[in-house]
C-alpha cells in the first residue's frame, strides 16, 4: 500500500480556491486515489476519485500528473462548511485489502 | 438503505470492563473495517475483513477481537477495557470487485470513554 504524506493543516478564507497536495511516490500501476472528508464527529465521506490526468464532480477537482507520484485535491471557492479533515488513500483493485489513512489535512475556512 | 449503523452512539467502561460494539451494513459489501480515532488524530485501522469468516490484524489489534459470521455484521470486542481504548470507533464497508476501487461508506461512530 503507497504511503502518502500530506500538509499537517491549511488556512483559507471563503471564497478562495483551495489546493491540498498528497504525495504518494510508491504508488503501483493499479493504484487509484481517492479523496474523503470528515467534518468533526462524523465519519469520513468520499469525496473524489481518479486514476490519472483530471477528474472533477460537482464538489472537487482531482488533478493527477503523468508520472502519477502526486495528486491535487481543488476546491473551488471554498466555505466556512468545507472546514474538515480531508485524507488522501492510495489503493488498487488486486493489491490492497488493508485500507491505512495518513494523517491527513486540517482546512480551517475564516470568513 | 440504512448504509452502515453502528450502535451504541456513546459508551462509558469502568477499566477491566469489556463490551461490544455492533456495526451492521445493508450493502451487502464483502469488505469491513474498523478504525479508531483519537481526539485531534488521524485513523488508526484495527481490523478488517474480506468477507464472512475472513478477518485479519490492522494497525493496532491489541487489547481487541472480531468475528465476522455473516456479510452484514461485524462486531467489535473489547476486553479488559483501559484508558488507552478511549476514543471514537467507526466501522467502514466497501465492496470490493475486479473493475475499479470502490470507496468505502463509514457509519456515524461510537465514542467510547474508559475512566
Amino acid at each position: 500500500l503507497a504511503k502518502t504524506t500530506q500538509p499537517i493543516s491549511m488556512d483559507s478564507y471563503e471564497g478562495q480556491e483551495v489546493n491540498i497536495t498528497c504525495s504518494h511516490n510508491n504508488i503501483a500501476t493499479n493504484d487509484y486515489i481517492t479523496w474523503y472528508q470528515q467534518f468533526p464527529s462524523q465519519g469520513p465521506r468520499f469525496i473524489i476519485q481518479g486514476y490519472k490526468t483530471k477528474v472533477t464532480n460537482e464538489v472537487a477537482s482531482l488533478f493527477i500528473p503523468a508520472d502519477r507520484k502526486s495528486s491535487t485535491l481543488s476546491l473551488p471557492r471554498v466555505s466556512l462548511s468545507d472546514t474538515a479533515v480531508y485524507y488522501c488513500l492510495v489503493g488498487g483493485t488486486y493489491n490492497t485489502d488493508k485500507l491505512i489513512f495518513g494523517t491527513g489535512t486540517r482546512l480551517q475556512v475564516f470568513p | 438503505n440504512a448504509g452502515v449503523t453502528q450502535t451504541p452512539k456513546f459508551r462509558i467502561l469502568k477499566i477491566g470492563q469489556s463490551m461490544t460494539l455492533q456495526c451492521t451494513q445493508d450493502m451487502n459489501h464483502n469488505y469491513m473495517y474498523w478504525y479508531r480515532q483519537d481526539p485531534g488524530m488521524g485513523l488508526k485501522l484495527i481490523y478488517y475483513s474480506v468477507g464472512a469468516g475472513i478477518t485479519d490484524k490492522g494497525e493496532v489489534p491489541n487489547g481487541y477481537n472480531v468475528s465476522r459470521s455473516t456479510t452484514e455484521d461485524f462486531p467489535l470486542r473489547l476486553e479488559l477495557a483501559a484508558p488507552s481504548q478511549t476514543s471514537v470507533y467507526f466501522c467502514a464497508s466497501r465492496f470490493r470487485d475486479r473493475g475499479r476501487f470502490n470507496e468505502q461508506f463509514f457509519g456515524p461512530g461510537t465514542r467510547l470513554t474508559v475512566l
